[in-house]
């Protein structure tokens, strides 16, 4: 159990253009998501935390009109970059809690080169 | 706002072999939960052990195991019987509760030799 998926795994982009990362939580409901960026060799760093029909909350330095985080249902949470630029190059991953679960459950990531 | 060490970038052992990871971190928060994630070349991210801070009794899991100190602030973990399949990058990661955002140390690179 605990499952959770992302979509695309790896995607290649125009500078410019947007792009839409979906994390999906297939056997449990996901009152809240959180998505993280990771530089090669790095660690993962925390972008934003999303509950449910409520609007995300950014942690700081991350553009929220960039990186627009929709969490329309229990299952369901979407990363858009928006006006992607070469800089936007990285690894994105998503990780999704029940309720009442300290416990969270990794997406297997998404590769994102920006060209 | 909490922080985690990790203060060894690289590590390496020998199959069969025990090798401890450290772990630091700073918090005031006194019922906090922390774990030890492994990422291996694939990049996902899979949970390895977890500690809730309110149990004194260390964690165990087969071969992985903890040495939670929480007066030190300390959280390390011990792999026993090294495995090649045990090379990976291992995160220690702190969280306050339940829907609470987590937060990771920098990492350490394990490679297990032959």
């Amino acid at each position: 159990g605990a499952v959770v998926s992302q979509h695309p795994s790896r995607v290649i982009c125009k500078s410019g253009t947007s792009v839409k990362i979906e994390c999906r939580s297939l056997d449990f409901q996901a009152t809240t998501m959180f998505w993280y960026r990771q530089f090669p060799k790095k660690s993962l760093m925390l972008m934003a935390t999303s509950n449910e029909g409520s609007k995300a909350t950014y942690e700081q330095g991350v553009e929220k009109d960039k990186f627009l985080i929709n969490h329309a249902s229990l299952t369901l949470s979407t990363l858009t970059v928006t006006s992607a630029h070469p800089e936007d190059s990285s690894f994105y991953i998503c990780s999704a809690s029940g309720t009442g679960n300290y416990e969270q459950y990794f997406g297997p990531g998404t590769r994102l080169t920006v060209t | 706002a909490q922080t985690v060490t990790q203060s060894q970038p690289e590590m390496s052992v020998q199959e069969a072999e025990t090798v401890t990871l450290s772990c630091t971190y700073d918090t005031s928060e006194n019922n906090y939960y922390l774990f030890w994630y492994k990422q291996p070349p694939s990049r996902q991210m899979i949970l390895v052990i977890r500690q809730e801070a309110y149990k004194q009794q260390n964690a165990t899991e087969n071969r992985f195991s903890v040495n939670f100190q929480k007066a030190a602030k300390s959280f390390s973990l011990k792999i026993s019987d090294s495995q090649l399949g045990d090379t990976a990058m291992y995160f220690c990661a702190f969280s306050t509760g339940t829907a609470s955002k987590l937060t990771f140390g920098t990492g350490t690179r394990l490679q297990v030799t032959l």
